[in-house]
């Protein structure tokens, strides 16, 4: 299974965009980049998913390079309610395939 | 509308003793996974079902660790034996295609 490379901790200041970078150097054609968070004492919450293009919804973007190395979770407007760890994660589609968690990020947003 | 519910929320056991964890998934969803969560430490998956198919038990660390899911909706996992190595959080994810919705989790404490 492709594994994916995280910083421990980042911190961003409220009301700034929180960009969270991810290498995933050894992802297969049909793997698709996911991003999630949990935040303390809850289960973890899907944000978005890639597969190669660029994504946006409501909650945040992702950014995957075009040799899709590596990607980053942009959080526009970050707020004190987004303090939590981010997991970036590898996977098939994900009615098929589990989710391998690492360490993740913890990203704590400051007033 | 209803996510994933989990129960109980809280279980205390002695060591030795048998429990039962149950999960909800969201109505419709064809997929079913269950994690395990220690403290410090992201999710590790335990398996994973489509409708009553077990597909993927490749997670469950011991022969005590069974899961079922009779009627393609509710699930139950069930430790036997519980040992203190067996205390964490037991998280319950239910997918319709890309995304895992996850419940609360069940927080296990064997003493």
């Amino acid at each position: 299974d492709a594994k994916t490379t995280q910083p421990t901790s980042m911190d961003c200041a409220e009301g700034r965009a929180a960009n969270l970078p991810c290498n995933h150097s050894t992802i297969s054609g049909n793997e698709y980049v996911y991003w999630y968070r949990q935040i303390h004492s809850q289960g973890p919450q899907y944000i978005i998913h890639g597969l190669k293009n660029n994504e946006t919804n409501e909650m945040a973007s992702l950014i995957i390079t075009e040799d899709r190395k590596s990607s980053t979770l942009i959080l526009p407007h970050a707020t004190l309610r987004d303090t939590a760890v981010y997991y970036c994660i590898v996977a098939f589609s994900g009615n098929t395939g589990k989710l391998i968690f690492g360490q993740g990020t913890t990203l704590q947003v400051k007033p | 509308g209803a996510g994933v519910s989990q129960s109980p929320r809280y279980k205390v056991a002695k060591r030795g003793q048998d429990v039962a964890l149950r999960c909800d998934p969201i109505s419709g969803h064809v997929s079913l996974f269950w994690y395990q969560q220690a403290l410090g430490q992201g999710p590790e998956f335990l398996t994973y079902f489509q409708n009553e198919a077990q597909l993927d038990k490749s997670g469950l660390p011991s022969d005590r660790f069974f899961a079922e899911r009779p009627e393609g909706s509710v699930s139950t996992l069930k430790i036997q034996r519980t040992q203190q190595e067996d205390s964490a959080v037991y998280l319950c994810a239910s997918s319709p295609a890309y995304e895992q919705y996850f419940g609360p989790g069940t927080r296990l404490t064997v003493t």
